[in-house]
This record gives structure tokens, C-alpha cells and sequence, in this order.
């Protein structure tokens, strides 16, 4: 149950795109395609912004995207937005359990 | 609208015990598996318990296992996590979630656990 691997941080400036990776094993991101992803603002509550690798729950704006090849997944979020920035966390089912990333932060310049 | 409300956080001793629950609203608890989830300061987020909607089958993070219990009351609404045999590792924020396979679309705001003498 070791946590997945994300990048510590990411930046951008509005409206350009970034991606965060998010790199397991054959034992969690690559053998299920049960990738979550969160947003989470310090003190809040996290926020479901993508599951099942690509799919996004309602009200959550297409400028956030899931993949995933292999054992890494990846988030993208393109035009970025000031309140895009968040610690953003992806997820995976890995069998009897789950496990989540150590977590990007996100800064929007 | 749904909701979750976690209930039950606080200081602790080593070697103590406490009991988290976690009141749903705008649904039926039962219907669906639960999680939770925790944040120790400064650190990312852990998954720690699930709950099975259909049979409750119970399943645990290796951290935890032998120690903490989740639970639920249907007649209540509510889910429980009985957490013994603290450390000061398990110090962290907890949330509970509606949710499985790493889905969880529904959140508690968190109870602050604290393990310290």
C-alpha cells in the first residue's frame, strides 16, 4: 500500500494548461481503471473533479481531463482559472484496498 | 442534498481509544459503501477503512488493521470507525466519504484527531 507517486508542485499562469502525473504499479493505476482525482482546498472538504480514469461527475467544467497509460494517470487541466489552485490529490483502487497520491499543489501565477 | 457530518474527534492518549461518527443526510447510508479517509498535518491524504454497501464487508489499511473497526448503523444513518490502541501516527484529520473503488463523490468537512500526551 505505498502511496502513488505525484509531483510535489506544478505551476502555470491563467489560461495556459498543466498536467500532473500520478504513477503507481501494476498492482493499482495499471491493473484497474479506477483512477480518481481530487481537488482540495486546505480545510475544505476534497472535491471529486474526476473518476474511473476520464470521467467527470456533474458540474465539473471540461477543462479538467483524465488519462491514463500504463501505470501512470495523468490530470490535466487546461485554461487555467485563479481557483483552480488547490492541492490536487489522484486515487486508486488497488484490489482489497485503496490508496491515494502524496499530493501536487497546484499554484496559479 | 446530501450530506455527511463527522462527529467524535479530539485529544487522545497513547494507547487510547475513540469512536468517529458520521451522520448522513439527503440519503441512505446502507444503500451505499463508505470510507474513511484521513490527513495527518501537513501531510496527504490516507485511505484508512471501507464499508460495503451490499454485504458489508469490511476492509482496512495495513496501518490500521487490528486496531480500527468500521461500522454502521442503519437505523441511525450513521457510520462509525472505532479506533483503538492510538498512536501518535494516527494523529490526522478524519473524513468520512460515500464511496468505493477510490470514488468518493460525497465528503465530510473532517474531525481533528489528535494522539498526544
Amino acid at each position: 500500500q505505498s502511496a502513488l507517486t505525484q509531483p510535489r508542485s506544478v505551476s502555470g499562469s491563467p489560461g495556459q494548461s498543466v498536467t500532473i502525473s500520478c504513477t503507481g504499479t501494476s498492482s493499482d493505476v495499471g491493473g484497474y481503471n479506477y483512477v480518481s482525482w481530487y481537488q482540495h482546498h486546505p480545510g475544505k472538504a476534497p472535491k471529486l473533479m474526476i473518476f474511473d480514469v476520464s470521467k467527470r461527475p456533474s458540474g465539473v467544467p471540461d477543462r479538467f481531463s483524465g488519462s491514463k497509460s500504463g501505470n501512470t494517470a495523468s490530470l490535466t487541466i487546461s485554461g487555467l482559472q485563479a481557483d483552480d489552485e488547490a492541492d490536487y490529490y489522484c486515487c486508486s483502487h488497488a484490489g482489497v484496498s485503496n490508496v491515494f497520491g502524496g499530493g501536487t499543489k497546484l499554484t496559479v501565477l | 442534498e446530501a450530506q455527511l457530518l463527522e462527529s467524535g474527534g479530539g485529544l487522545v492518549q497513547p494507547g487510547g481509544s475513540l469512536i468517529l461518527s458520521c451522520e448522513a443526510s439527503g440519503f441512505t447510508l446502507s444503500s451505499y459503501s463508505m470510507t474513511w479517509v484521513r490527513q495527518a498535518p501537513g501531510q496527504g491524504l490516507e485511505w484508512v477503512s471501507s464499508i460495503s454497501g451490499s454485504d458489508s464487508s469490511t476492509y482496512y489499511a495495513d496501518s490500521v488493521k487490528g486496531r480500527f473497526t468500521i461500522s454502521r448503523d442503519n437505523s441511525r444513518n450513521t457510520l462509525f470507525v472505532q479506533m483503538n490502541s492510538l498512536r501518535a501516527e494516527d494523529t490526522a484529520v478524519y473524513f468520512c466519504a460515500k464511496g468505493s473503488r477510490g470514488v468518493y463523490d460525497i465528503w465530510g468537512q473532517g474531525t481533528m484527531v489528535t494522539v498526544s500526551s
